[in-house]
């Protein structure tokens, strides 16, 4: 069945180190969608950024992420983290219903 | 635009009560979805409803799970009855539907059972 991983439950990194959250998935549908979703404490969570599209770079307040269906990926990636992005982030697949991974926890340290 | 709102945002209940929890989706949206988030589980789904009919049901949280959605812009979660282990964050989302729209999330309601 549908499913999506995240491998790494915790990541810490130091300020102005480049993240990469990793992602894959496992689908029949070839036209699936791909979300980030990022949940900052004490608020709701909300997009990050989402695409359907092979190969093409999708960008959103310095986040970046490629879908690449030859490698069912959806990495999710920031040039230089920000004590700011410190956060709670799902990847997530869309189809005839949604699935989400079970979270990576970013923790930014100065 | 207001978003989706979830009361209460705190509960507090003993072992063994019933409790309610409320969800205001965004207005025209026609996916309504419950969820319990965990730090070992993630997000996990207890109701996913299209149009106010209910298409799942979360499977094994049916038991003491009940969640229903009488108009298209109010729904709730009935936990009966509370135990310890239903301590956690809970999650209402919205969106348009079709799997290219957006989830829309309330801020949650955080359950704890003494």
């Amino acid at each position: 069945g549908d499913s999506v991983t995240q491998k790494e439950g915790l990541v810490t990194l130091t300020e102005g180190l480049p993240v990469m959250l990793n992602c894959t998935y496992q689908t029949i549908y070839s036209n699936a969608f791909l979300f980030w979703y990022v949940h900052y404490l004490n608020e709701s969570p909300r997009l990050l950024l989402k695409s359907s599209t092979d190969n093409k770079r999708t960008e959103h307040q310095g986040f970046h992420a490629t879908l690449h269906k030859s490698s069912s990926s959806f990495h999710l990636q920031k040039s230089s983290a920000q004590l700011s992005d410190s956060a709670l982030y799902y990847c997530a697949l869309s189809n005839n219903r949604i699935f989400f991974g079970d979270g990576t926890q970013l923790v930014v340290k100065p | 635009d207001a978003g989706v709102t979830q009361t209460p945002r705190h509960e507090v209940a003993e072992k063994g009560q019933t409790i309610i929890l409320k969800c205001e989706p965004v207005s025209g949206h026609n996916d309504l979805f419950w969820y319990r988030q965990t730090k070992i589980q993630g997000l996990e789904l207890l109701s996913y409803f299209r149009s106010k009919s209910l298409m799942e049901d979360g499977g094994a949280f049916k038991d003491r799970f009940k969640a229903e959605m009488l108009n298209s812009s109010f729904s709730t979660l009935k936990i009966q009855p509370t135990e310890p282990k239903d301590s956690a964050v809970y999650l209402c989302a919205s969106s348009l539907g079709g799997r290219a729209e957006t989830l829309y999330f309330g801020s949650g309601t955080r359950l704890t059972v003494l």
